[in-house]
């Protein structure tokens, strides 16, 4: 079955610190994946994607994410938190075009909080 | 440019009836997806719209139903609520049916009670 696991329910991180989450993904096909970031009562956007190419790719808000196809795994990575990075952060795997197999699965989201 | 314009942005109804939740999807955006986000929980897939017709479907009983207008824009339509339909929707517009093309709107908080 198709499915996206983020282990971490919730992350304190200290401002300034390094952030790393997890995501694990299982997807027949080559998947496409994708990080959000929902902050309280909002949308979801866009931090980056992954189609093909580079495994490591770069994204918005200084966000970088490495895919490892051994390893099922599509990490999303910052060098340094700030306090306005304290959101929740999903992650989602599609193939790319639509139908109700073509369209996103999402983890359950890690709730990121920063400290001052 | 204008986003993904979804209304009403909150709304309380009780159960058994029924709700409409409209979206407007980005200008020259073809295709309209639907998810439900359940609190705590990463958004569900519900229907995806392209060029007026239905290209897939999610796991959800037929209760649930959605149309897209020659404008693009869309309706969610939920018949006989219950407790358990109480969510944020979440519309998504495309340029085309490729999901890669994604753009979120705000959502639609429904409480039903």
């Amino acid at each position: 079955a198709q499915s996206v696991t983020q282990p971490d329910i919730h992350i304190t991180v200290s401002e300034g610190a390094s952030l790393e989450l997890r995501c694990n993904y299982s997807y027949g096909a080559t998947p496409y994946l994708f990080w959000y970031v929902q902050s309280p009562g909002q949308g979801l956007q866009l931090l980056l994607k992954y189609f093909s190419g580079d495994t490591l790719v770069q994204g918005i808000k200084g966000f970088e994410a490495e895919f490892k196809r051994s390893q099922s795994s599509f990490n999303l990575r910052k060098p340094s938190v700030h306090w306005s990075d304290a959101a929740e952060y999903f992650c989602a795997v599609g193939r790319g075009y639509g139908g109700s197999q073509g369209n996103l699965i999402f983890g359950k989201g890690t709730k990121l909080s920063v400290k001052p | 440019d204008a986003g993904v314009t979804q209304s009403p942005t909150h709304l309380i109804k009780t159960r058994g009836q029924h709700v409409t939740l409209r979206c407007s999807p980005i200008s020259g955006h073809k295709s309209v997806s639907w998810y439900q986000q359940v609190l705590g929980q990463g958004p569900q897939f519900i229907f995806q719209y392209y060029e007026k017709e239905e290209r897939g479907r999610g796991n959800f009983p037929d209760r649930f139903s959605a149309r897209q207008f020659p404008n693009y824009s869309s309706e969610l339509n939920v018949n006989a609520l219950l407790l358990g339909d109480s969510a944020l929707y979440l519309c998504a517009s495309s340029l085309d049916d490729r999901v890669y093309g994604y753009t979120f709107g705000s959502g639609t908080r429904l409480t039903v009670v």
